[in-house]
């Protein structure tokens, strides 16, 4: 079945620097997200891109992050200057069309804001 | 705020059929339920999703109430691996998928 890669698997930063988050969505799919989990919580809901624009964001998104399709098959989540409770596991999601059809999670990004 | 109760853990035994149930009451008629499962700290992952008719695929079956108002997963098979949080979302494909707190299902042998 095909994949949703991020990478890195781990990145650990300090305190008010820049991060990029990166992640190849499945190849012919159309709607890209992020979302993250802080240790022990709920799967929150950050940001959906659709046709290079951002289609829909939480609270969460706020001028600290931004994302990206820099080219035809990757996606990239910024933070730009991390604090703390940036500390997460983040997950980027594809899916070919916008109405229901199944969503495909890669295995995420654990990011240690130090 | 995620649309659904369910219980917070559950326990099976292995080679058991595990029942999960979800009650989403308010559901409306363009909206479907959606079951996903997050082993340990994965990402999540799709299992099966149904309008109004029971569905079934090679992981599970739904069955959903002629009301629409609950649904049941059933692992007819539990195995080690298929401890899990599960989760079940009522969804109509306009808005992100928004996950809840979920089933902690505990496959024991």
């Amino acid at each position: 079945e095909p994949e949703v890669t991020q990478t890195p698997s781990h990145q650990v930063t300090q305190m008010g620097q820049e991060v990029i988050l990166h992640c190849v969505p499945i190849s012919n799919h159309l709607y890209f997200y992020w979302y993250r989990q802080i240790l022990g919580q709920k799967v929150e809901f950050l940001v959906s891109f659709y046709n290079n624009e951002i289609s829909e964001k939480s609270e969460i998104f706020d001028d600290q992050f931004s994302v990206e399709r820099p080219d035809g098959s990757n996606f990239t989540l910024k933070i730009r200057s991390t604090k703390l409770e940036d500390s997460a596991m983040y997950f980027c999601a594809s899916r070919m069309t916008g109405y229901n059809e199944k969503l495909f999670f890669g295995s995420g990004t654990q990011l240690s804001v130090l | 705020d995620a649309k659904t109760t369910q219980p917070p853990s559950m326990d099976c035994a292995e080679g058991r059929a595990a029942n999960l149930p979800c009650n989403h009451s308010t559901i409306s008629g363009n909206e479907y339920v959606y079951w996903y499962r997050q082993i340990h700290s994965q990402g999540p992952q799709y299992i099966i999703h149904g309008l109004k008719n029971n569905e079934t695929n090679e992981m599970a079956s739904l069955i959903i109430t002629e009301d629409r108002k609950s649904s049941t997963l059933i692992l007819p098979h539990a195995t080690l691996r298929d401890t899990a949080v599960y989760y079940c979302i009522v969804y109509s494909g306009n808005t992100p998928l928004v996950f809840g707190k979920g089933t902690r299902l505990s496959v024991i042998a």
